[in-house]
């Protein structure tokens, strides 16, 4: 089973700021993962998969990047409705599909 | 548009079974498929399985094997995940998503079903 690392836990910002949320997998999952953002009482919602592809609707301050084992998300100037909590995914390996414990981006 | 719409809020007893339902309209049922994503009270995502609507192949999670069932009924665009044998650890919110299967991501995910275990 592939164990997907995030970090850090939580991440404290402003409106405005820039956000960098960290993914990294305890092996190659080559260019399959997926981010998605879910807000309390909400489903979770597709923000990028295929590493850096976003998901139709998303906005452009979402960015996706890494390959093999390191990941990354982007958010460029973070929007107050930004903050939530953010899961990464491997859609490469399976059964199971396994995502991280979340990375909670919380207003500073 | 996709929508994905969920059965309602279930309770139940330890040792008892739930089935929760998934309706899937605003595209071609059969060529994709459904995953399942369980949420217990105040953590992470639990991925549970997947069932083919094409051909109603499953994948299931090692953990739930022989206690879970995933269907789908092509007739009514609908999947079911059911789950035996249930216990306090079972609480949860579940949702179910769409899912094309290797190498696919959960673009649609339904509104989740909350699972409470009462005695």
């Amino acid at each position: 089973e592939i164990v997907l690392t995030q970090s850090p836990a939580t991440l404290s910002l402003s409106p405005g700021e820039r956000a960098t949320l960290s993914c990294r997998a305890s092996q190659s999952v080559s260019v399959y993962l997926a981010w998605y953002q879910q807000k309390p009482g909400q489903a979770p919602r597709l923000l990028i998969y295929d590493s850096s592809n976003r998901a139709p609707g998303i906005p452009a301050r979402f960015s996706g990047s890494g390959s093999g084992t390191d990941f990354a998300l982007t958010i460029s100037s973070l929007e107050p409705e930004d903050f939530a909590v953010y899961y990464c995914q491997q859609h490469t390996n399976w059964p199971p599909w396994t995502f991280g414990q979340g990375t909670k981006v919380e207003i500073k | 548009q996709v929508q994905v719409l969920q059965s309602g809020a279930e309770v139940r007893k330890p040792g008892a079974s739930v089935k929760v339902s998934c309706k899937a309209s605003g595209y071609t049922f059969t060529n994709y498929g459904i995953s399942w994503v369980r949420q217990a009270p105040g953590q992470g995502l639990e991925w549970m399985g997947w069932v083919s609507a094409h051909n109603g192949n499953t994948n299931y999670t090692e953990k739930f094997r022989g206690r879970l069932t995933m269907t789908t009924d092509t007739s009514t665009t609908t999947a079911y995940m059911e789950l035996r044998g249930l216990t306090s650890d079972d609480t949860a919110v579940y949702y179910c998503a769409r899912d094309e299967g290797s190498y696919s991501s959960l673009d649609f995910w339904g509104q989740g079903t909350l699972v409470t275990l009462s005695s």
